[in-house]
């Protein structure tokens, strides 16, 4: 089974520009979580979807969105980009959604925000 | 928010010696899961120890968990070369919500 691909796996853009990430889940999973990992705050839970429905929120500003398609590919959203966007963004995905299940991450995408 | 601390924070061992990693956490939880990180790179998932069960191994390696200390312990043991890299415990705060600790870096030496 192929596991959780993240495209593109590095990006450069300005401030003030906009970025959309794309993740694609194991075959038959069905939850998309997105974190975003900087060396100052570690990883940190932005959100969930499940079933094309954001599930769960992390503490982000509202720049942050994400959605989810009926092949449970999702990608995230972030616009006027800040320096403090610069990070690896990771998803995971998982069978279920209501916890109790390993969660598999993909290689994630690094951003760079000059 | 991160739920927990790992300790110790760096770690550095030769190779075939046996190295331990723990974390601690806040709240309850259904399940801890443990992941390793090469060098900035995505997470690859080891074991998740539910929270009915005290101890789980794959292969090298060993998990424990103690829900009355709120504390789970990684074992690695006859470690090598390849195992060098950061290692996270996380806790599912909600849902498949997870909540990391600040990670244990661990440098074996060959």
């Amino acid at each position: 089974k192929a596991g959780v691909t993240q495209t593109p796996r590095y990006l450069i853009k300005t401030r003030g520009q906009q970025v959309t990430l794309s993740c694609s889940p194991i075959s038959g999973h069905r939850s998309v979580s997105w974190y975003q990992q900087t060396p100052g705050q570690g990883l940190q839970f932005l959100f969930e979807y499940f079933s094309e429905t954001q599930r769960n929120k992390g503490n982000f500003p509202g720049r942050f969105s994400g959605r989810q398609f009926s092949n449970s590919r999702s990608e995230m959203n972030v616009s006027t980009l800040e320096l403090g966007d610069s990070a690896l963004y990771l998803c995971a995905s998982s069978f279920l959604a209501g916890g109790y299940n390993e969660q598999f991450f993909g290689p994630g995408t690094r951003l760079t925000v000059l | 928010s991160q739920q927990g601390e790992e300790d110790p924070q760096a770690l550095s061992i030769q190779e075939g010696e046996n190295a331990t990693m723990n974390c601690s956490y806040k709240t309850s939880i259904n399940n801890l899961q443990w992941y390793r990180q090469n060098s900035g790179r995505g997470l690859v998932h080891l074991i998740l120890i539910r929270s009915n069960e005290r101890e789980k191994h794959s292969g090298r390696l060993r998990v424990t968990l103690d829900t009355s200390k709120k504390s789970s312990s990684l074992l690695i043991t006859a470690s090598r070369a390849a195992d060098t890299a950061s290692y996270f415990c996380a806790t599912d705060e909600y849902g498949n919500k997870l909540v990391f600790g600040a990670g244990t870096i661990l440098r074996v030496k060959s």
